[in-house]
């Protein structure tokens, strides 16, 4: 069970809005610590999406973005394309026994 | 333009030790504030961080796993090592290396070696 909690799936509609939850603790989110977040298409390697909670890196379409408050962090995805269809996993570290950096369970995205 | 690439055996055979290298390129373990990080992937499952080492030599390692891993550095050949002992069945899984941005996150990752447990 991941320290980070994320939906195992959500879905929707070309052009629409989704957002994926990413639920913490006092000892990660909580704590002030920055929340990632990765996009994983099939059979290929994690991309950063968003880093710092809310920044995305050169390149990110600026239909992705992240926001933090208190013990939970979300990614948005507006404009929803058939090619945003992937895994998407939180990231964060976290000052507890658990682990220094944790990931969330991840959430399936996928377009109607 | 930071490349990394992951190599080993794609086949290891229960109680034995795993010994991944990470190559990698653009950019250099010795300066400060880098850090390069091993995170796995078992198959349809969700990632899992395993280690990381710093510029500075500074090795963090995942707690549940901590008695099995160690994580080193070449700084000359511009490689990070990364040991499991005892390996078993349900370490089965795409094990990649990623470097780590200064403020956190992993911005490049390696395309991921799938290492199989079986005997």
């Amino acid at each position: 069970q991941s320290v980070l909690t994320q939906p195992p799936s959500v879905s929707g509609a070309p052009g629409q809005r989704v957002t994926i939850s990413c639920t913490g603790s006092s000892s990660n989110i909580g704590a002030g610590y920055d929340v990632h977040w990765y996009q994983q298409l099939p059979g290929t390697a994690p991309k950063l999406l968003i880093y710092g909670n809310s920044n995305r890196p050169s390149g990110v379409p600026d239909r992705f973005s992240g926001s933090k408050s208190g013990t939970s962090a979300s990614l948005a995805i507006t404009g929803l394309q058939a090619e945003d269809e992937a895994d998407y996993y939180c990231q964060s570290y976290d000052s507890s026994l658990s682990g220094n950096w944790v990931f969330g369970g991840g959430t399936k995205l996928t377009v109607l | 333009q930071i490349t990394l690439k992951e190599s080993g055996p794609t086949l290891v055979k229960p109680t034995q030790t795993l010994t991944l290298t990470c190559t990698f390129s653009g950019f250099s373990l010795s300066t400060s504030g880098v850090g390069v990080g091993w995170i796995r992937q078992p198959p349809g499952k969700a990632l899992e961080w395993l280690a990381l080492i710093y510029w500075d030599d500074d090795k963090r390692y995942s707690p549940s796993l901590k008695s099995r891993l160690t994580i080193t550095k070449d700084t000359s050949k511009n490689q990070v090592v990364l040991t499991m002992t005892n390996m078993d069945p349900v370490d089965t899984a795409t094990y990649y290396c990623a470097h780590q941005r200064t403020l956190g996150g992993f911005d490049y990752w390696g395309q991921g070696t799938l290492v199989t447990v079986s005997s």
